[in-house]
């Protein structure tokens, strides 16, 4: 069964420290999203991807961060100077189809430790 | 913005018994989508429910969907000690130009005592 991959499965990082997490999502999928989550807690919108543009991000998203999708298959974030509170998996999910519906298949994430 | 609140925050079963989380939304929504993660794992889907009033199920879980579209459940009859998780709402608004962004509830920590 095709399924999001993501790396690298954990990042220690100090702060300050320039961090790129990189994704494969699913190849016919044509919405790519990244989410988050610190420990115990719910999951967070980052910020959606479509037609190769960012279609929508949340005020975690500011400036610090950034996504690419260089070369048609790989789709990465980019946080430029990693907080402490930074410290999150980090998902990624891509979908079909359905531009208000459809199932998410997430990725089994990055741990990001920011220290 | 909008926000999606989910109770409880943790349920303990034992084995057999039934299991129920609710689901809020702030806003009117376009669709809910319920996800299950495990302990250590990623979310994985469940269910889309998109029509108001809609109910729809899958073995020994069932899945409502509020007239109004701004709330939701998710029913387990007679827990296994494989449901052990968390169990999350996402919902999609209605009205936006969203691209399907999900707004995620909290989350009901299931644990099942065999």
């Amino acid at each position: 069964e095709p399924e999001v991959t993501q790396t690298p499965s954990h990042q220690v990082t100090q702060m300050g420290q320039e961090v790129i997490l990189r994704c494969v999502p699913i190849s016919n999928h044509l919405y790519f999203y990244w989410y988050r989550q610190i420990l115990g807690q719910k999951v967070e919108f980052l910020v959606s991807f479509y037609n190769n543009e960012i279609s929508e991000k949340s005020e975690i998203f500011d400036d610090q961060f950034s996504v690419e999708r260089p070369d048609g298959s790989n789709f990465t974030l980019k946080i430029r100077s990693t907080k402490l509170e930074d410290s999150a998996m980090y998902f990624c999910a891509s979908k079909r189809t359905g531009f208000l519906t459809g199932e998410l298949f997430f990725g089994e994430g990055s741990r990001l430790t920011v220290l | 913005g909008q926000q999606v609140m989910q109770i409880p925050q943790y349920q303990h079963v034992q084995e057999g018994e039934d299991f129920t989380t609710y689901c809020n939304s702030s806003t009117t929504l376009s669709n809910i989508q319920w996800y299950k993660q495990r302990p250590g794992g990623h979310p994985v889907f469940l269910i889309q429910l998109v029509k108001s009033g809609e109910v729809k199920k899958q073995k020994r879980l069932t899945f409502q969907f509020g007239e109004a579209k701004k709330n939701s459940s998710l029913h387990i009859t007679a827990t296994q000690t494989t449901d052990v998780g968390t169990y999350f709402c996402a919902g999609v608004n209605a009205g936006g130009t969203s691209y399907g962004k999900l707004t995620f509830g909290q989350g009901t920590i299931l644990t099942v005592h065999p």
